[in-house]
């Protein structure tokens, strides 16, 4: 079946620091990928997504590429803030309608 | 627009007793999930509904977990008798469409101990 496998955590960082999470995925026909955050005390919220190969989804200067030959979805932002402490959730929707299929989530603390 | 509102947010219970989880999606949103977050895993879906239909429920544990949405709107998640094993957060997310590359909007999560 359909899965996801994420870098283990956790993450520490220092501020201004650049953040790789990496993010690959298993699945059949053309999924959609996702990165979704989950902030201390709040639910999960989603960051960006990308619907086709070669996509770029982007949002609060996080960038992911959809990579069909590598079969990746990699989590980039070039300099982290503190304010990015959260729980990283790669995810994929393989066909019509289908529910969210997740990765096991990245902790990343950033220190000032 | 309103998000999930899901209720109650934390629920501490003993083992072998009941517990019921609300949620009410996001208005008009057809598609209802009902996913389970153990700590340090990611969420594992549960049981999706299609209005008021079920769509999925193959990873429901049937002997002792249920899950209704009676209306095509709110739905409860019930869980009788609860175990150890099932101490975690269960969230409850919404789909207005777009097939798979639609949104999912999730509640806060409702974190259920049991001792």
């Amino acid at each position: 079946g359909d899965s996801v496998t994420q870098m283990e955590g956790p993450v520490t960082l220092s501020e201004e620091a650049f953040l790789t999470i990496n993010c690959t995925y298993t699945a059949t026909g053309y999924p959609s990928l996702f990165w979704y955050v989950q902030y201390p005390g709040e639910g999960l919220q989603l960051l960006l997504k990308a619907t086709k190969a070669d996509d770029k989804g982007s949002n609060k200067g996080f960038e992911a590429t959809y990579r069909k030959e590598t079969t990746s979805f990699h989590l980039e932002k070039g300099s982290v803030q503190v304010s990015d402490s959260a729980v990283y959730f790669c995810a994929l929707s393989g066909q019509r309608n289908t529910p969210l299929v997740f990765g096991k989530g990245t902790r990343l603390s950033v220190i000032a | 627009e309103a998000g999930v509102a899901q209720s109650p947010r934390y629920k501490i219970i003993e083992k072998r007793q009941s517990v019921a989880f609300w949620c009410n999606p996001i208005s008009g949103h057809a598609t209802l999930y009902w996913y389970q977050q153990i700590l340090g895993q990611g969420p594992k879906l549960l049981i999706q509904f299609q209005n008021n239909g079920v769509v999925d429920d193959s990873q429901l544990p049937k002997d002792r977990f249920s899950a209704e949405r009676l209306k095509g709107v709110d739905s409860t998640l019930k869980i009788q008798p609860a175990k150890l094993e099932d101490s975690a957060v269960y969230l409850c997310a919404s789909r207005g469409g777009g097939g798979n590359t639609g949104e999912l909007f999730f509640g806060e999560g409702s974190r259920l101990t049991v001792l």
